[in-house]
């Protein structure tokens, strides 16, 4: 079946603009994740739904960083006036946990965001 | 807080014998341990997770990790390693209550050599 899927695979902005990055996660999974991952680190938690509910954003580094999921299936993760550090991979994941986290996430391939 | 480390960057290993990828991990409450490998430009793929019960878990593609509470450890391991295992491997922690928050190490790059 489809997993995770992310798209663009690949953004260059230039620093002051706005970008929106899409996941469409795995069909009939209620938890959505997004992740961030600088060159040679490991991904770090941004902000997490449950269906519509976004119940946890205490990973989003500033208020430029603003994410929605309306309908409980798609999300977008948008940053606003990016700038150079906001250059990373971002990660979407799913599962089909709500509100139990030993289910395991299903990670997308991740869009690479480059700011010049 | 929860954190995880990985204490090396990377593991060389030749083919056709064990590896282990070491992980610690720091937690308040009862841990959820999984570990997830990576492939250049990827995402991340799930390989096996500790929940509660035998200390030994098995996963995908002949790998196992042994949980070890006293030690905080969760060291991934491969009796008989292969090439197409070099990839680039995460431990993750998450904990009860925490509605699937994940921590991640840094990362171990496995190379495999004929």
């Amino acid at each position: 079946g489809a997993g995770v899927s992310q798209s663009p695979r690949y953004k260059v902005a230039k620093r002051g603009q706005d970008v929106a990055l899409r996941c469409d996660p795995i069909s009939g999974h209620v938890s959505l994740f997004w992740y961030q991952q600088a060159l040679g680190q490991g991904p770090e938690f941004l902000t997490y739904f449950q269906n519509e509910a976004q119940l946890d954003k205490s990973g989003l580094p500033s208020d430029r960083f603003f994410a929605e999921r309306p309908e409980g299936s798609v999300s977008t993760l948008k940053i606003q006036r990016t700038q150079q550090e906001d250059s990373a991979v971002y990660l979407c994941a799913s599962s089909l946990a709500q509100g139990d986290s030993n289910q395991p996430q299903h990670f997308g391939d991740g869009t690479r965001l480059s700011i010049l | 807080a929860q954190s995880v480390a990985q204490p090396e960057d990377q593991v060389n290993v030749a083919e056709g014998n064990p590896l282990t990828v070491k992980c610690t991990y720091s937690v308040s409450g009862n841990p959820y341990l999984f570990w997830y490998v990576q492939y250049p430009n990827r995402g991340l793929q799930f390989l096996l997770k500790y929940i509660t019960g035998d200390n030994l878990v098995k996963g995908s593609y002949g790998f196992e990790a042994e949980f070890n509470k006293s030690q905080t450890s969760f060291h991934l391991k491969k009796p008989s390693a292969l090439v197409s295992d070099s990839a680039l491997y995460f431990c993750a922690v998450g904990y009860t209550g925490t509605a699937s928050k994940l921590t991640f190490g840094t990362g171990t790059r496995l190379q495999v050599t004929l």
